[in-house]
């Protein structure tokens, strides 16, 4: 069964912190992974990586990926409480199947 | 900039009713899907929708549940007889690209189903 596993599952930071987040996968064809960040409601995409090694950055976020290892890492410098999130994880196969983390849990305190 | 709309935003039903929740995907993408998240929990695909039939379904997926797109723009998710492990939030999503192509799923706000 395809698994997608995030860790940790939760994280407690002071603002400016920095902080890595993890996902490790194992898929049986693997197209590409995302990453999410989920407030209250709906997800919304932060990244889409396909290839090892190429770091996708985007102001204080930035993420990179591992196809050898099959894992992904999410990096936040100086964090903000508006960074308190779920940031999930997914796993894009052939047929645009999207699997999904369990998410990890940001809180970050003032 | 061109979003996911579903409709109710939160439905209350009683167990054994049928509901049917809806969703308005982005007008030029191709995939349609139903995720749902029980409370706490992870993001679990439900189904996923191209080219005017189901592409693929998990477990969950099972003969109370249904999926139609009955015209251009709707894609609708029907319960038939709801139970009270189905309350949970319904996400429809979206995806711009075919089979054969990247693209990443858009999101709609959800639906908070709750069965009494």
């Amino acid at each position: 069964e395809d698994k997608v596993v995030q860790s940790p599952l939760s994280l407690v930071v002071h603002e400016g912190d920095t902080v890595t987040l993890n996902c490790s996968y194992e898929v049986t064809n693997f197209r590409s992974l995302l990453w999410y960040k989920q407030e209250k409601k709906a997800p919304t995409f932060l990244f889409m990586l396909t290839s090892s090694g190429i770091e996708k950055k985007s102001g204080r976020l930035s993420s990179i990926l591992d196809k050898k290892e099959l894992f992904s890492i999410l990096n936040i410098t100086a964090t903000q409480t508006g960074d308190s999130a779920i940031y999930l994880c997914a796993v894009n196969t052939p047929g645009n199947q999207f699997y999904f983390g369990t998410g990890t849990s940001l809180t970050v305190i003032p | 900039e061109p979003e996911v709309t579903q409709t109710p935003s939160h439905q209350v039903t009683q167990m054994g009713q049928e509901v049917i929740l809806r969703c308005v995907p982005i007008s030029n993408h191709l995939y349609f899907y139903w995720y749902r998240q029980i409370l706490g929990q992870k993001v679990e695909f439900l189904v996923s929708f191209y080219n005017n039939e189901i592409s693929e379904k998990s477990e969950i997926f099972d003969d109370q549940f249904s999926v139609e797109r009955p015209d251009g723009s709707n894609f609708t998710l029907k319960i038939r007889s709801t139970k009270l492990e189905d309350s949970a939030m319904y996400f429809c999503a979206s995806s711009e690209m075919g089979p054969r192509q990247n693209s990443p799923l858009h999101f709609g706000n959800g639906t908070r189903l709750t069965v009494t």
